[in-house]
């Protein structure tokens, strides 16, 4: 199969870190990337990872794959109420552009 | 760089009808994809287009068709709607070479009455 599951909801404080995980079933995933979505608006692209590494590090993001047990999770540094937002994982196979996206998880940041 | 600019933003239709929904990619970009996003079925491949051919399709019904132009603009085409498909359309952008990830845009917000 293709899932990419997320759990729904994540709450922390302002200036806490927010651990964000999603898990992945297709092995022959090429890259995987994180997403954010706020209210109204698209998804904007906050970091991708290709297969074949294990960690990437972006200012207040860093990113984990552990590819052994399919595992990716995103790590936002001193967490801002402007961090609130839904976030997708998503991952993509080969060359193309179809991407399978996760159902999202809401980050709430509370003062 | 101008992002990637999605028009009409919503738009109101009747049931039956039919809609376009217009793609503008980022500046070089060749590969534009195609997105649904719904509560209920969350986001979902439409198609993807690149140099004005239909690379990669999802699993949606004929009603649904794409295309795109020599500038790399694209636009969707949806026939006979239905109540289901009120949705967000994401339209992405990417250098489509396989290893350049997607811009997505502000999207299109359809609802069907």
């Amino acid at each position: 199969g293709e899932d990419v599951e997320q759990s729904l909801f994540l709450s922390v404080r302002e200036g806490d870190s927010s651990v964000i995980n999603c898990t992945y079933t297709d092995s022959s995933s090429t890259y995987l990337y994180w997403y954010k979505q706020e209210p109204g608006a698209g998804l904007q692209l906050l970091t991708y990872i290709f297969s074949n590494m294990d960690m990437k590090q972006d200012q207040r993001l860093t990113v984990l794959l552990n590819k052994k047990d399919k595992h990716l999770s995103l790590r936002i540094a001193d967490t801002q109420t402007g961090d609130s937002a839904i976030y997708f994982c998503a991952e993509g196979r080969g060359g193309g552009n179809k991407l399978t996206f996760g159902t999202g998880t809401q980050l709430k940041v509370e003062l | 760089k101008a992002g990637v600019t999605q028009t009409p933003r919503y738009l109101i239709k009747t049931r039956g009808q039919q809609v376009t929904l217009s793609c503008s990619p980022i500046s070089g970009h060749r590969s534009v994809s195609w997105y649904q996003q719904t509560p209920g079925q969350g986001l979902q491949f439409l198609f993807e287009y690149f140099s004005e051919t239909q690379r990669n399709k999802g699993n949606f019904p004929g009603r649904f068709s794409g295309r795109q132009f020599s500038n790399s603009r694209s636009e969707m085409n949806v026939s006979t709607l239905e109540l289901g498909d009120s949705a967000l359309y994401l339209c992405a952008s990417s250098l489509g070479d396989g290893n350049s990830p997607l811009h997505f845009g502000n999207g299109t917000r359809l609802t069907v009455t």
